[in-house]
């Protein structure tokens, strides 16, 4: 199988933008999904396909694609936002599945 | 749209075995894959084992390979992971969650697994 790369941590003050990145040569054909979790809950879909938002995921929350990184941008920064963050990609030659370490975001 | 609740975890000795059941409803599970998905203590995701509809093709992570087994019963609409010769390693809170190309949603709330002497 193969990694998925992430920032351990982001910081950011309330009202900013915050970016989490996430890599690996497979991204470049391979769709990724990101995922929040907050202390004590089940993790919860963000961003699917790249960039595509799932009903009830505010605007703020937004995915892109360049080459082997993909991107999730947070706009205009709230407090109820700092979570643990995780990208996710498959393997789709064996339909394995893989996430990334984890970044954990601190609103300031 | 749609729930899932995880049973079956606890404590089990080293080498010890449980089998952790996945409840569905609110949606028609036969047509979904299911994954199993685990989280150490204080660590990260990491995706364990998923099941087609049928029940005919799976996949593990390797580190559970050959211990641990996914199974489904679209009767019931529950999916199982039996877990066997387990290790201290194996702690964790397990997920189970539907998969979909539109990703892995929804995710039950967790059931933890200890596995201590």
């Amino acid at each position: 199988s193969y990694e998925l790369t992430q920032p351990p941590s982001v910081s950011v003050s309330p009202g900013q933008t915050a970016t989490i990145t996430c890599s690996a040569d497979t991204l470049a054909k391979q769709y990724a999904y990101w995922y929040q979790q907050k202390p004590g809950q089940a993790p919860k879909l963000l961003i699917y396909k790249d960039s595509e938002r799932p009903s009830g995921i505010p605007e703020r929350f937004s995915g892109a694609s360049s080459g082997t990184t993909v991107t999730l941008t947070i706009s205009g920064v709230q407090a109820e936002d700092e979570a643990d963050y995780y990208c996710q990609s498959a393997d789709i030659t064996v339909i394995d599945w893989v996430f990334g370490g984890g970044t954990k975001l601190t609103v300031l | 749209e749609g729930q899932l609740v995880e049973s079956g975890g606890g404590r089990v000795q080293p080498g010890g075995s449980l089998r952790l059941s996945c409840a569905a409803s609110e949606f028609k599970f036969n047509t979904y894959w299911m994954h199993w998905v685990r989280q150490a203590p204080g660590k990260g995701l990491v995706w364990v084992s998923r099941i087609n509809t049928d029940g005919n093709d799976t996949r593990y992570v390797e580190s559970v390979k050959g211990r641990f087994t996914i199974s489904r019963d679209n009767a019931k609409n529950k999916v199982y992971l039996q877990m066997n010769s387990l290790r201290v390693e194996d702690t964790a809170v397990y997920y189970c969650a539907r998969g979909a190309p539109q990703g892995f949603d929804p995710w039950g709330p967790g059931i933890l697994v200890t596995v201590s002497s």
